[in-house]
């Protein structure tokens, strides 16, 4: 069955651009399925970010579309998330997650990004 | 503040059942059969228990259900088991450009 594992650096420096990775197994990111990034700040609740189709089309939370940037390397059966202008409020676990039948089905195990310097 | 409104905590004994709500308006919970609920333990991802108000995903126990009612959505969890305890969001899509919103979680004690 279909797998997503989130991958990159668990800490990055004020101002500066968090990129993550999330890697679909057993299963083509070319399915017809759109592809989310969900986030979730310590003791706190979940918070969409955006999402891609494998076409490229990508829709974005208008709070975080000024500094977020969503990506599909089909080549690779991966897409990837970029955050710019990073403070101590993006620290958080990120997940990768499949959207199916309106609802994320799948989700990735998550990875903690913590901004600090 | 969460786009959905959700009880900060319930608690059931084993064998009861309990009713969680996910209040929205009419552009999401009240507009859409698109409202979704998922089970989280800490420190792990959430799961999928209900999508499309009240559909269970396959290997999802029949213990839970799910309804709406206006502009809030339901999770019923009947029979509680220990196992339940747990934290549960809601999701809906939205006709705003946000897409998609959660409720801030509600956070499930087993007596």
């Amino acid at each position: 069955q279909v797998q997503l594992q989130e991958s990159g650096p668990g800490l990055v420096k004020p101002s500066g651009t968090l990129s993550l990775t999330c890697a679909v197994s057993g299963g083509s990111i070319s399915s017809s399925n759109w592809w989310s990034w969900v986030r979730q700040p310590p003791g706190k609740g979940l918070e969409w970010i955006g999402e891609i189709y494998h076409s490229g089309s990508t829709n974005y939370n208008p709070s975080l579309k000024s500094r977020v940037t969503i990506s599909v390397d089909k080549s690779k059966n991966q897409f990837s998330l970029k955050l710019s202008s990073v403070t101590a409020a993006d620290t958080a676990v990120y997940y990768c997650a499949r959207n199916q039948r309106r609802a994320f089905d799948i989700w990735g195990q998550g990875t903690m990004v913590t901004v600090s310097s | 503040q969460s786009a959905l409104t959700q009880p900060a905590s319930v608690s059931g004994s084993p064998g009861q059942s309990i009713t969680i709500s996910c209040t929205g308006t009419s552009s999401d919970v009240g507009g859409y059969n698109y409202v979704s609920w998922y089970q989280q333990h800490p420190g792990k991802a959430p799961k999928l228990m209900i999508y499309e108000v009240s559909n269970r995903p396959s290997g999802v126990s029949n213990r839970f259900s799910g309804s709406k009612s206006g502009n809030t959505a339901s999770l019923t969890i009947s029979g509680l088991q220990a196992e339940d305890e747990a934290d549960y969001y809601c999701s809906s899509y939205t006709s705003s450009s946000t897409l998609w919103v959660f409720g801030g979680g509600t956070k499930l004690t087993v007596l």
